[in-house]
């Protein structure tokens, strides 16, 4: 069983269209995260959920738009995709201790979207 | 953000040990030690982490300086399936408890049989 899944593998689309990422994890966690990694391996985070609730919000274009209908799942949104959106991007999950820096992050195999 | 300072690369032979080191001198008394790594073409994975005391589980050993200013990730006998790049991440805990992890760039390690 996949602890967390993401769909697509690879996504291949035109400049300007809407695509969408989804990611699921049966791990019983109640946070998610969306990385991107670049061309130049570097991975940055994106976004953050704790309950459906958004609670980290990194320096992202407002075309990307996160939704969470529950706690087992983070889908990503990006509208008018453009050549830099070009990225892997992982989804995450963590059970969240408060206020300790032990919580282990489980990473899904990525999403490889390349935009034309 | 607090920072960790890692070599860009590093090789090792098979079934040889791999010491693969970190500095992190602005590290504060909170922050634990966490270490990733991301196998060619696969998410990162969790490997170990640690406060104050060395560690050790089923994949490798990390030994913690005893002023926390540096740690060592010890892989105790490499092996071609190790070949990777191992990060070591501060945890970086927001406020109302919320945590990220910062990802560097990371220690390439390569195995060599």
């Amino acid at each position: 069983d996949t602890a967390v899944s993401q769909t697509p593998k690879y996504l291949v689309t035109q400049m300007g269209n809407d695509k969408s990422i989804k990611c699921e994890q049966n791990l019983g966690h109640d946070t998610m995260y969306w990385y991107k990694q670049d061309s130049k391996k570097f991975l940055k985070i994106m976004f953050s959920y704790n309950n459906k609730e958004l609670i980290i919000n990194e320096t992202v274009p407002n075309r990307f738009s996160p939704k969470s209908p529950d706690k087992a799942h983070l889908n990503l949104h990006i509208n008018s995709l453009e050549l830099g959106d070009s990225a892997v991007y992982f989804c995450a999950s963590t059970r969240t201790q408060q206020n300790t820096g032990a919580n282990v992050l489980t990473f899904g195999a990525g999403s490889r979207l390349t935009v034309l | 953000d607090a920072k960790t300072t890692q070599p860009n690369s590093m090789e090792s032979n098979e079934e040889e040990p791999v010491h693969l080191p970190c500095n992190h001198s602005t590290i504060s008394g909170t922050d634990y030690i966490h270490w990733y790594r991301q196998l060619p073409s696969q998410g990162p994975e969790y490997v170990i982490h640690g406060l104050t005391s060395n560690v050790n589980n089923r994949m490798a050993s990390l030994a913690i300086a005893e002023d926390r200013k540096s740690s060592t990730l010890i892989l105790h006998r490499a092996t071609l399936r190790d070949a990777a790049v191992y990060y070591c991440i501060l945890r970086d805990v927001l406020l109302g408890g919320s945590e990220k992890l910062v990802f560097g760039k990371g220690t390439k390690l390569t195995v060599n049989p």
